[in-house]
Formats: C-alpha cells, structure tokens, sequence
C-alpha cells in the first residue's frame, strides 16, 4: 500500500511559467511534508518542507502547498529555470521515517 | 548541514557475491537510515540504523540480505548479501539530525550481472 503517491510521472514546461508538482498521501499520521530534488548520479537534496500545522511554505522561487482535508500536498515553482530539470521527490515523515512518492521528472524547456 | 560521504559511488558485481557499502557523516547524528531506488522507483526505507544495537527493519527487507552495523554516530555499512540481478538498485544513506530534515548521501549504483 503506497502511502505517498505522485500520479504524474514527468511534467514539462517551458522557461519562466510555472512549474505545479502534486503528491496525495493517506497517512493521517503524517506530521512534516518535505520536497526532494534529485539530479541523476546525485543523492537527493532536501528543497522545501513544511509542517501539517501550516498550510503554505515559501522559499524563494519555491512554495509548497498543504491540502489536509484532501491528502494534498503541491509544489510551484516560478518562475521555472531550465536548471530545475530534475526528478523531484515529495516525502512524508512519521516518527521520524521518510516515506517518499515514485517521482515526478520536471523538464524545463529553454 | 551534514555532509555525507558513500562509497562506492557505484560498482558492478557477479551475482553471489556480496558488496557493502559504507556511509560517513562528518558529524555525530541520531538517525541513519538506507534506502534504495529500484529503476523506476521511490525511494524505500530497507532499514534505521542504530548506535550499538541491531538495526530496525522495514517490511519485506531482512538482516540475513541486509546486514548494517551501526559502531559510533558517525558511520554505517549496509552489507548486500548473496546478490541477484534484482538487487541492482540505487543504495542511499540518510541522516536525520536536528528537526525533520534528511541529508543524503550521493548514493552507490549497484549492478549485478
């Protein structure tokens, strides 16, 4: 049973729109959201999180969104630079174990 | 930040063998997780490494295939043991210091052929 699910396995966008990442998760239990960035041969590296207390996190380009009702979490990012090409991971932690979704490989088109 | 330091980075082994991998962190942590990438994948936590006891196992993954040894708060191995084709996966090391944010190591591409 897949706790954290990211339903699109690519996205592609072109240079300076936005860039919408979704994950659903089931675990209620789940108590901090985090967003991974992965770069081939690279381990991932953390990019944003954001606590269930919250509903929204900004971090520069990036903002990540809490849907708690609906199991939802999103990441944007704006503008898109073809830099963030990469496979981005949402995570789920409870009692401090991450529980990650498949991944979503974001293309960003010059 | 912590720094993590895997290794190997990646290797290619013949299947019966086994290969382990070892992870450095250049401070001390609480939490040491692995993790593997099958090709295609998520991320999935094999194991939490403990300091001076047996590691903590998550479903479907075993201490015979998977031994980790945990002897201080600044390093870990996980052993994979009498490989298969099916073992070939991304192995990552992770720690979880102060907070909820995870470090990763640039992780071990295994192969078995």
């Amino acid at each position: 049973d897949q706790q954290v699910k990211q339903n699109s396995p690519s996205l592609s966008v072109q240079e300076g729109r936005i860039s919408i990442l979704n994950c659903d998760y089931t675990n209620s239990m789940f108590d901090y959201f985090l967003w991974y960035k992965k770069y081939p041969a690279e381990g991932p590296t953390f990019l944003i999180s954001i606590s269930s207390i919250k509903d929204k996190n900004e971090d520069g380009r990036f903002t990540v969104f809490l849907n708690k009702s609906a199991k939802h979490l999103s990441l944007h990012i704006v503008p898109s630079q073809p830099g963030d090409s990469a496979v981005y991971f949402c995570g789920s932690t409870s009692y401090g174990k991450l529980t990650f979704g498949q991944g979503t490989i974001l293309t960003v088109h010059p | 930040s912590a720094v993590i330091s895997q290794k190997p980075s990646r290797d290619i082994c013949q299947r019966g063998t086994s290969l382990t991998i070892q992870c450095q962190v250049d401070s001390q942590v609480t939490m040491m997780f692995w993790y593997r990438q099958q090709p295609g994948q998520s991320l999935t936590l094999i194991a939490t490494a403990n300091q001076g006891s047996e590691a903590t196992y998550e479903s479907g993954f075993v201490i015979d295939k998977f031994p980790i040894s945990r002897p201080n708060l600044t390093f870990s191995t996980l052993t994979v043991s009498n490989m298969s084709p099916e073992d070939s996966s991304i192995y990552l090391c992770s720690v979880l210091d102060v907070g909820t944010e995870a470090f990763f190591g640039q992780g071990t591409r295994l192969t078995v052929v």
